[in-house]
């Protein structure tokens, strides 16, 4: 079992609603990364915070969003919920200064949007 | 741009037999290549991670393997148990500190 945690476990809302997931990265880690995994795909990279400022976005709308805390904990945020946006969100976080380390994933949340 | 492809996309085997998973990437620089399992609605678990210079990396019974000129990554798993059934997925880090490249997974099923 790793360190890192997310809230909630699962999550139902209605299109054009907003929501926030939340996830603890693990202890000594400095940078998490969020990943949207579709049924029957591997996960797409959204983005990625270190010291608290994105430091790379994969190819996801301005309406996804995040935070990074000064514990190293973040939050994705999406407006404006799409029937597509349903899947399992899933958050990892690492040691920006060990690249050549594993990352470690935490037990995802799974989003329906309705 | 990386793309990870993983073949089969799923597997049916008797507990007990030795078997190979295979993850092939288009570009072969890369950083590093991880492997991971995943059960159904779930995480991901890391299983190994093999540096740019490896060649391969061993834990109990899964042993990694890469072949970063081909732009292969083998998984091999011993003696199969159905605790093994989940999707493994490969993933590759293109640079340091890029994010990961993940393939579709290969969805495991050892028989009992």
């Amino acid at each position: 079992e790793t360190g890192v945690t997310q809230s909630p476990t699962h999550l139902i809302k209605t299109r054009g609603q907003q929501v926030t997931l939340r996830c603890s990265s693990q202890s000594g880690h400095n940078t998490v990364s969020w990943y949207q995994q579709a049924l029957g795909q591997g996960p797409q990279f959204i983005f990625q915070y270190y010291r608290e400022e994105e430091n790379g976005r994969g190819n996801f709308p301005p309406r996804f969003s995040g935070l990074q805390f000064p514990n190293y904990s973040s939050e994705l945020n999406v407006n404006a919920l799409e029937l597509d946006d349903s899947a399992l969100y899933l958050c990892a976080s690492s040691f920006i200064a060990r690249p050549n380390t594993e990352a470690f994933f935490g037990q995802g949340t799974r989003l329906t949007v309705v | 741009k990386q793309e990870v492809t993983q073949i089969p996309a799923a597997l049916s085997v008797p507990e007990g037999e030795n078997l190979v998973l295979n993850c092939s990437f288009t570009d072969s620089a890369i950083y590093n290549l991880q492997w991971f399992r995943q059960d159904p609605g779930k995480g991901l678990t890391s299983l190994l991670l093999i540096q740019s210079s490896q060649r391969e990396q061993t834990s109990g019974r899964l042993n990694a393997s890469l072949d970063k000129s081909s732009g292969r990554s083998t998984l091999y798993i011993a003696a199969s148990q159905p605790g093994d059934s989940a999707t493994y997925l490969c993933a590759v880090r293109p640079e340091g500190n890029t994010p990961l490249v993940f393939g579709k997974g290969t969805r495991l099923s050892v028989i009992a």
